[in-house]
C-alpha cells in the first residue's frame, strides 16, 4: 500500500516550459487535492478534484491546470512556468468530501520545483 | 475567510524538555477541526493530533497535547519529553464545515537540541 505517490521528486524548468506533476493514490479515495508550499508560508490550496469527474479552483488557481484522469490519479500541469511558480508541491487525498464532518487527507511525499 | 496564525517562526529547547506550540485562528464557523502537522526534513506531512471544536476535552496523543481554548480561538500544542526525532516544522492547520478546505498557518520550525 504506497499511499499517496508523486512523480517527479524534483524538477528544474526553464521559464516559459510547460510540465505536468503526477499523482496517484490506492486507497480508494474520492477526493483529490493539490496544494503548494512556498518559504515561511504554510500550503495553500491550488486546485481539488470533490469526487472523479470534477476539479474546482482553490485558493491560488493562476497558472494552473488539473486533471482528474481516474479516481486514482489526479494531475497537476503549469502550462508556461514563471519563477513565481517555484515551490515545493503537494498531492493529498481524502474519502471524500463531506458536508458534516472531516476526513482526513494524506499527503504525498511532495515535489521541488524550481523554474529559472 | 479563515485564517491561521502562528506567531512563532522559530523555536528551540533542550531534549527532555517541555515546549509549547502557538496558534490562533480567525472563524464565524461553529462546526471545525482544528489540527497540529508535523514535517520532518523528509518534507512528508504528518498529522500529530486533531481537535473537533464541539469537544470541550482537549486531545492528546502520547507525549503530545493541546490547549484549545475556543473563545479566545487559541490552539497550542504541547509537546512533553521532547525527543531529537521531534525537529520538525509544524503547521497548525484549520478546517470549517463551510468552506471545506484545509487553511494553513506560516508554520514553527522546532529544534530539539541534544
Amino acid at each position: 500500500n504506497a499511499g499517496v505517490t508523486q512523480t517527479p521528486k524534483f524538477q528544474v524548468l526553464k521559464t516559459g516550459q510547460s510540465m505536468t506533476l503526477q499523482c496517484a493514490q490506492d486507497m480508494n479515495h474520492n477526493s483529490m487535492y493539490w496544494y503548494r508550499q512556498d518559504p515561511g508560508m504554510g500550503l495553500r490550496l491550488i486546485y481539488y478534484s470533490a469526487s472523479e469527474g470534477t476539479t474546482d479552483k482553490g485558493e491560488v488557481p493562476n497558472g494552473y491546470n488539473v486533471s482528474r484522469l481516474n479516481k486514482r490519479e489526479f494531475s497537476l500541469r503549469l502550462e508556461s512556468a514563471a519563477p513565481s511558480q517555484t515551490s515545493v508541491y503537494f498531492c493529498a487525498s481524502s474519502e471524500a468530501l463531506a458536508a458534516s464532518s472531516y476526513n482526513e487527507q494524506f499527503f504525498g511525499p511532495g515535489t521541488r520545483l524550481t523554474v529559472l | 475567510a479563515q485564517t491561521v496564525t502562528q506567531s512563532q517562526p522559530e523555536m528551540s529547547v533542550q531534549e527532555a524538555e517541555t515546549v509549547t506550540l502557538s496558534c490562533t485562528y480567525d472563524t464565524s464557523e461553529n462546526n471545525y477541526y482544528l489540527f497540529w502537522y508535523k514535517q520532518p526534513p523528509s518534507r512528508q506531512m504528518i498529522l500529530v493530533i486533531r481537535q473537533e471544536a464541539y469537544k470541550q476535552q482537549n486531545a492528546t496523543e502520547n507525549r503530545f497535547s493541546v490547549n484549545f481554548q475556543k473563545a479566545a480561538k487559541s490552539f497550542s500544542l504541547k509537546i512533553s519529553d521532547s525527543q531529537l526525532g521531534d525537529t520538525a516544522m509544524y503547521f497548525c492547520a484549520f478546517w470549517g464545515q463551510g468552506a471545506q478546505k484545509l487553511v494553513f498557518g506560516q508554520g514553527t520550525r522546532l529544534t530539539i537540541n541534544p
